[in-house]
């Protein structure tokens, strides 16, 4: 059964920095592009950014909003995605979702408030 | 960034048919636009429904299903039950960059 499961969302203060994780099991980790989607309270979802396998060249893509400040990168030895979030604003405000294929997770609250 | 569209809201009666649709401001959406659709109930995370335009996932009811319909990615849903009352969201993909429809709310009543 695929399973993620985000962690390392909370409280930070605007112009912070947090750095989100989301560890996979159940299917192979290094044949899947993961993606980072995130949901303001009460709005849509937003994708943020997406990364490739390294066999197709471990290469990222992200959003407008977040290029720049925002760094996708994964851990294959533990299964692992990150979101790492820099120079945070209130409009970062939101639950984070890691995905892989079809399959996503329950989703990390992040708050960036003074 | 392109700008994907869907309705805001739509209604449906129990037992009965609706489509769902999702336009891109650059044009026509194709199937190079690997159009996705997920639905979200209130408090959980989405599920994702369709992909590539037309496939299902073996947990996808067999009364959805995907289409291009006018220029458009298309969801229909034959034989609306309530439990299907809920967000819908497409996702469309433009070379590297993915961009989500702000939603429609579907209410079965």
């Amino acid at each position: 059964e695929v399973q993620l499961v985000e962690s390392g969302g909370g409280l930070v203060k605007p112009g912070g920095s947090l750095r989100l994780s989301c560890a996979a099991s159940g299917f192979t980790f290094t044949n899947a592009w993961m993606n980072w989607v995130r949901q303001a309270p009460g709005k849509g979802l937003e994708w943020v950014g997406r990364i490739r396998t390294k066999a197709d060249g471990g290469t990222t893509a992200y959003a407008a909003p977040v290029k720049g400040r925002f760094i996708i990168s994964t851990d294959d030895s533990k299964n692992t995605l990150f979101l790492e979030m820099n120079s945070l604003k209130t409009e970062d405000t939101g639950v984070y979702y890691c995905s892989a294929g079809p399959s996503w997770g329950q989703g990390t609250l992040v708050t960036v408030s003074s | 960034q392109a700008v994907v569209t869907q309705e805001p809201s739509l209604t449906v009666s129990p037992g009965g048919t609706v489509t769902l649709t999702c336009g891109s401001s650059t044009g026509a959406v194709t199937s190079g636009h690997y159009p996705f659709w997920f639905q979200q109930k209130p408090g959980q995370a989405p599920r994702t429904l369709i992909y590539d335009t037309t496939n299902k996932h073996s947990w996808t009811p067999a009364r959805f299903s995907g289409s291009l319909l006018g220029g458009k990615a298309a969801l229909t849903l034959s034989g609306a039950q309530p439990e299907d009352e809920a967000e819908y969201y497409c996702l469309l993909s433009y070379s590297d960059a993915r961009v989500f429809g702000g939603g429609t709310k579907l209410t079965v009543l």
